[in-house]
């Protein structure tokens, strides 16, 4: 089956830098791939997702880019809020054929300093 | 639209015990999902549906069984709960593109 990766596990920024978060896959059928954050106590909720024919996607300050050749894709948090820390979860998808299931990384927990 | 439902918030049981924990969701879609989130972990899928009586295992099925009467309810059931289930187990939905909607979640305790 399916593996995400995801690093780093902890990422601590000052208020106003850039986040980043990585995660490669296994699965060269896969392409979806969805990002989720957490907040505490909360449910995961779906920020910003790509499928394989788009290398790069924006919406406001976040953009997720992926690179199939070498499975991995990136989420990119500009000018952090204090607000935008959470928990965040990659995840991968075939996303065809009746095959929807999402297989997670482990999460990154992403604080950010005032 | 209430989205997607899950009832109990919170449960404690009993080694042994059984329950079931409810899903509902009112926006039609066709896939459903059980996850479990044990702490500071991912998400692990426990069973899905594609539609109203089919279901299929996901990566961590032993111990849980599911069921789908109808498109919006997809109710999971504990046998013999055991210590190892406790965690918090999220219900999702989605249509067929893939972006998977959240449950509030069920915290469940087994002592």
């Amino acid at each position: 089956g399916e593996n995400v990766e995801q690093h780093p596990s902890t990422l601590s920024v000052q208020e106003g830098d850039s986040a980043v978060i990585k995660c490669t896959y296994s699965d060269s059928a896969s392409n979806y791939f969805p990002w989720y954050k957490q907040e505490l106590g909360k449910r995961p909720q779906l920020i910003i997702d790509i499928r394989s024919n788009v290398g790069e996607k924006k919406d406001q300050r976040i953009a997720v880019t992926l690179n199939k050749t070498a499975k991995h894709f990136s989420l990119h948090i500009t000018e952090t809020q204090p607000e935008d820390s959470a928990v965040y979860f990659c995840a991968a998808s075939r996303g065809g054929s009746n095959d929807y299931k999402l297989s997670f990384g482990a999460g990154t927990t992403v604080t950010v300093r005032a | 639209n209430a989205g997607v439902t899950q009832t109990p918030k919170f449960r404690i049981l009993k080694i042994g015990q059984s329950m079931t924990l409810q899903c509902a969701q009112d926006m039609n879609h066709n896939y459903m999902y059980w996850y479990r989130q044990d702490p500071g972990m991912g998400l692990k899928l426990i069973y899905y549906s594609v539609g109203a009586g089919i279901t299929d295992k996901g990566e961590v099925p032993n111990g849980y069984n599911v069921s789908r009467s109808t498109t919006e309810d997809f109710p999971l059931r504990l046998e013999l709960a055991a210590p190892s289930q406790t965690s918090v187990y999220f219900c999702a939905s989605s249509l067929e593109t893939g972006w998977q909607y959240f449950g509030p979640g069920t915290r469940l305790t087994v002592t």
